[in-house]
């Protein structure tokens, strides 16, 4: 069983902070990592693609990815009220059946002006 | 370019009753997804068509049927209507490679009384 765990928060943060959010996966043949930005009522929006260790930014996003210690997270820097959301973190595994997505549950972010 | 549309926004069924839930998308994805959504459990794949010609189960597809019309269609069909498949359902697209990003639609919410 392919799993994909997050903190169910809420997170706060003051607006201008750095918030980090965090997702472990149990899978160790994984090898795609994406962060989705889903606000109520809407659909998963993608903000972030990862496939190599190491960090990757992207304007006031950055994913990093430890694949040794089967971790991924997305830092948001300069956090402000509109990235209030809830974030989803979601895994494909390698070979068959590469096309699907295992989803966490998604962490709650609350911005504070 | 709208990306992927889904038909219809809401839909109220009575137990019984059956359906087709409408996917297009216009980036010229040979794969496609349904996912449900559910409070508590997060996204769960229900099929996904990774070419034209081709579908697949997910991690629910019980209860469900899909057709993959041509390269931009793929619909869902519910047969006979549960309580259980109250959800949100969204579909997504993606390139053809495995393990590639993919991109939803706004979602249908269905309320199955």
């Amino acid at each position: 069983q392919k799993e994909v765990e997050q903190n169910s928060g809420p997170l706060s943060v003051p607006e201008g902070a750095i918030a980090s959010l965090n997702c472990t996966y149990s899978d160790r043949g994984s090898q795609s990592f994406f962060w989705y930005r889903q606000y109520s009522g809407k659909s998963p929006e993608l903000i972030m693609s990862i496939y190599s260790n190491g960090d990757k930014e992207d304007g006031r996003f950055t994913a990093q990815l430890n694949k040794a210690s089967q971790y991924v997270s997305l830092l948001i820097r300069d956090s402000q009220p509109s990235d209030s959301a809830t974030y989803l973190c979601a895994v494909i595994a390698a070979g068959a059946g590469s096309y699907q997505l295992t989803f966490g549950k998604g962490t709650k972010l609350s911005v504070i002006p | 370019n709208a990306g992927v549309t889904q038909t219809p926004k809401f839909q109220v069924l009575k137990t019984g009753q059956s359906m087709t839930l409408q996917c297009a998308q216009d980036m010229n994805h040979n794969s496609m997804y349904w996912y449900r959504q559910d409070p508590g459990m997060g996204l769960r794949l229900i099929y996904y068509s990774a070419s034209e010609g081709t579908t697949d189960k997910g991690e629910v597809p019980n209860g469900y049927n899909v057709s993959r019309l041509n390269k931009r269609e793929f619909s869902l069909r519910l047969e006979s209507a549960a309580p259980s498949q109250t959800s949100v359902y969204f579909c997504a697209s993606s390139a053809p490679l495995g393990g590639a990003e993919q991109y939803f639609g706004p979602g249908t919410r269905l309320t199955v009384t």
